[in-house]
């Protein structure tokens, strides 16, 4: 099985700052790896698949690196209401899929 | 409005079973692989099963294999989730996913509002 991991597991940031969120896979994985922007009591919402296509509506301050096992998730400009915890998901073993544990970008 | 909407989860003592439902609308159910994911609370995302637009194909988490039942109707554009002998360990907020394709990558790009399970006695 495809296990997934993400650092840090929390940060604390302030608005305006530029945050960067890693991602790495058991084994390689090539680029299916999707990242996922939850709020406290909502559904995640799709921010990037392919490791770097950006999904429709989503704001150009996110982009999504990376390769093999190592994957980043920037914000180039941290906005309020980017406050929230973000998954990485491998699909490389598809219909077998694979969430990391997610990392929660807070209000310093 | 494309958007899925979940139902049946509750109170279950452990041993117990319950029947989720996800009803689709705005898209067209038929042709759309869908999901079952699920979140502990306090926990991070896990996936726990998958269905094919036809049905052929099933897949299953480790955790839930022999004891969840994925199945849908497209008749009724519903997804199902049958979950017998429930463990403590599977109070989770439920959520339905649907998986869109691009490329060749998959994604989860709309997802229910979860419907919560807990189990205990």
């Amino acid at each position: 099985d495809i296990q997934m991991t993400q650092s840090p597991s929390s940060l604390s940031a302030s608005v305006g700052d530029r945050v960067t969120i890693t991602c790495r896979a058991s084994q390689s994985i090539s680029s299916y790896l999707n990242w996922y922007q939850q709020k406290p009591g909502k559904a995640p919402k799709l921010l990037i698949y392919a490791a770097s296509s950006l999904e429709s509506g989503v704001p150009s301050r996110f982009s999504g690196s990376g390769s093999g096992t190592d994957f980043t998730l920037t914000i180039s400009s941290l906005r309020p209401e980017d406050f929230a915890t973000y998954s990485c998901q491998q699909t490389y073993s598809s219909p077998l899929f694979t969430f990391g544990p997610g990392t929660k970008v807070e209000i310093k | 409005e494309v958007q899925l909407v979940e139902s049946g989860g509750g109170l279950v003592q452990p041993g117990g079973s319950l029947r989720l439902s996800c009803e689709a609308s705005g898209f067209t159910f038929t042709i759309y692989n869908m999901n079952w994911v699920r979140q502990a609370p306090g926990k991070g995302l896990e996936w726990v099963s998958y269905i094919g637009s036809s049905s052929s194909t099933i897949y299953y988490a480790d955790s839930v294999k022999g004891r969840f039942t994925i199945s849908r109707d497209n008749a009724k554009n519903s997804l199902y989730l049958q979950m017998n002998s429930l463990r403590a360990e599977d109070s989770a907020v439920y959520y339905c996913a649907r998986v869109i394709i691009r490329g060749n990558h998959d994604a989860f790009d709309i997802w229910g509002q979860g419907t919560t399970v807990t189990v205990s006695s």
